[in-house]
């Protein structure tokens, strides 16, 4: 079974566009993340939600907005899609005490 | 200075080397200490997790955290062509009002050669 999953794996869109980036996990956990991973592999926060309430809101343009319906879900839309969106996100998701996390299998986002 | 330092590589070393792969950090707050691997192409997935000083083994993978130096390594064994893939290291601070909040290092290239 899946722990963490995203939807969809290739996401490919022209600039100025809208889309959205699903994420779900089974491990019922309380606190889940969004990540942008640059070409260089470096790992960013951009997101995390605890309990459906925003904890961390890193310094990402406000054209980004995760939406939580649920403790299982953290999806995230992206207005105005510029070409430096392109990157790999990864949703990940952990415990609401001390906890590791849990990665998701990623989102190539190309944005041409 | 960033709160985890950690060498980009690439490493190279031949089938059956002993590998050791090193992360500073800054923070003596920080309390929990992990490596990840990441496959090409596929998402993080957790390899040792510990939060105290010392060594903590799984197999041919040796995580070693000295919170003195604040200094965390992982030594792999016999490596294998499968040990090959970006490792990360990550620290963690739990505060009550914030949550767990994650440092990565920027990852260590290793290709081990058959």
């Amino acid at each position: 079974d899946t722990a963490v999953s995203q939807t969809p794996k290739y996401l490919v869109t022209q600039m100025g566009n809208d889309k959205s980036i699903k994420c779900e996990q089974n491990l019922g956990h309380d606190t889940m993340y969004w990540y942008k991973q640059d070409s260089k592999k470096f790992l960013k926060i951009m997101f995390s939600y605890n309990n459906k309430e925003l904890i961390i809101n890193e310094t990402v343009p406000n054209r980004f907005s995760p939406k939580s319906p649920d403790k299982a879900h953290l999806n995230l839309h992206i207005n105005s899609l510029e070409l430096g969106d392109s990157a790999v996100y990864f949703c990940a998701s952990s415990q609401e005490g001390p906890d590791t996390q849990y990665f998701g299998p990623g989102t190539r986002l190309t944005v041409l | 200075q960033k709160e985890v330092e950690q060498d980009p590589g690439p490493l190279s070393v031949p089938e059956g080397a002993i590998v050791s792969l090193n992360c500073t950090y800054s923070n003596s707050a920080f309390q929990y200490f992990m490596w990840y691997r990441q496959y090409s192409r596929k998402g993080p997935e957790l390899l040792m997790y510990t939060y105290s000083s010392g060594n903590k083994e799984d197999g041919r993978f040796t995580a070693q955290v000295d919170k003195s130096s604040k200094y965390i390594s992982l030594f792999i064994r016999d490596s294998q062509p499968s040990d090959s893939a970006t490792y990360l290291c990550v620290v963690n601070m739990h505060r009550w009002n914030t949550g767990n909040q994650f440092y990565f290092g920027t990852g260590t290239s290793l290709t081990v050669i058959p």
